[in-house]
């Protein structure tokens, strides 16, 4: 049971244009939102993080935008670049939990 | 600082076989967890230790067996080797459980035949 549902699976985006990965929810007692970038042969990374009493997080060009009554949330990446070419992993986790639950992973490819 | 540390990073076993994965890290970090990774399932928690001592079960960890007699060492056991565990493995460690980034290793590659 994937308590994260990620989508899309893979995203091909000019360079220069938004990239926007999308990540739905159950478990209302998730309160803490990540989201990691992953290069081939390399484990997850942080990019950025939000917590549900904000509805936008900036970080450069990356966005996350958070929908609490929909429990929703994404992730945009504005301008983006051939650099950007990465799996994106979105994640939730409860205050009280100790255990981070992933969405199944977005593969992005930014052509030159 | 090395971050986190896995070895080896590519191994093939047979079924049956046991091995055990290294990880290693030396940030002083408390919690310390095992991931796999297999195309469109995401990272799947096996098991997770939240200080020397402390392990518990994540989501998949049937087949697998953690210990955590130190704060820098938390390998992973594959007691009996089976195809469904061929995956890529990671682990990760933080400050704490709570709202900390994950800092992961760069993986190990197993496939068992």
């Amino acid at each position: 049971q994937q308590q994260v549902k990620q989508s899309p699976q893979s995203l091909i985006v000019q360079k220069g244009g938004i990239s926007i990965i999308n990540c739905a929810y159950e478990n209302t007692a998730f309160d803490y939102f990540p989201w990691y970038q992953q290069f081939p042969g390399k484990g997850p990374a942080l990019l950025i993080a939000i917590r549900p009493d904000v509805s936008e997080k900036k970080e450069g060009r990356f966005t996350i935008s958070f929908n609490k009554s929909a429990k929703q949330f994404s992730l945009h990446i504005m301008d983006s670049q051939p650099g950007d070419s990465a799996t994106y992993f979105c994640a939730a986790q409860e205050t009280s939990g100790s255990r981070l639950t992933f969405g199944e992973g977005t593969q992005l490819t930014v052509n030159p | 600082n090395a971050g986190v540390t896995q070895t080896p990073k590519f191994q093939v076993l047979k079924t049956g076989q046991s091995m055990t994965l290294q990880c290693a890290q030396d940030m002083n970090h408390e919690y310390m967890s095992w991931y796999r990774q297999d195309p469109g399932m995401g990272l799947r928690l096996i098991h997770y230790s939240v200080g020397a001592g402390i392990t518990d079960q994540g989501e998949v960890p049937n087949g697998y067996n953690v210990s955590r007699s130190t704060t820098e060492d938390f390998p992973l056991r594959l007691l009996s080797a089976a195809p469904s565990q061929t995956s890529v493995y990671f682990c990760a460690s933080s400050y704490s459980y709570f709202n900390q980034p994950q800092h992961f290793g760069d993986g190990t590659r197993l496939s068992i035949l």
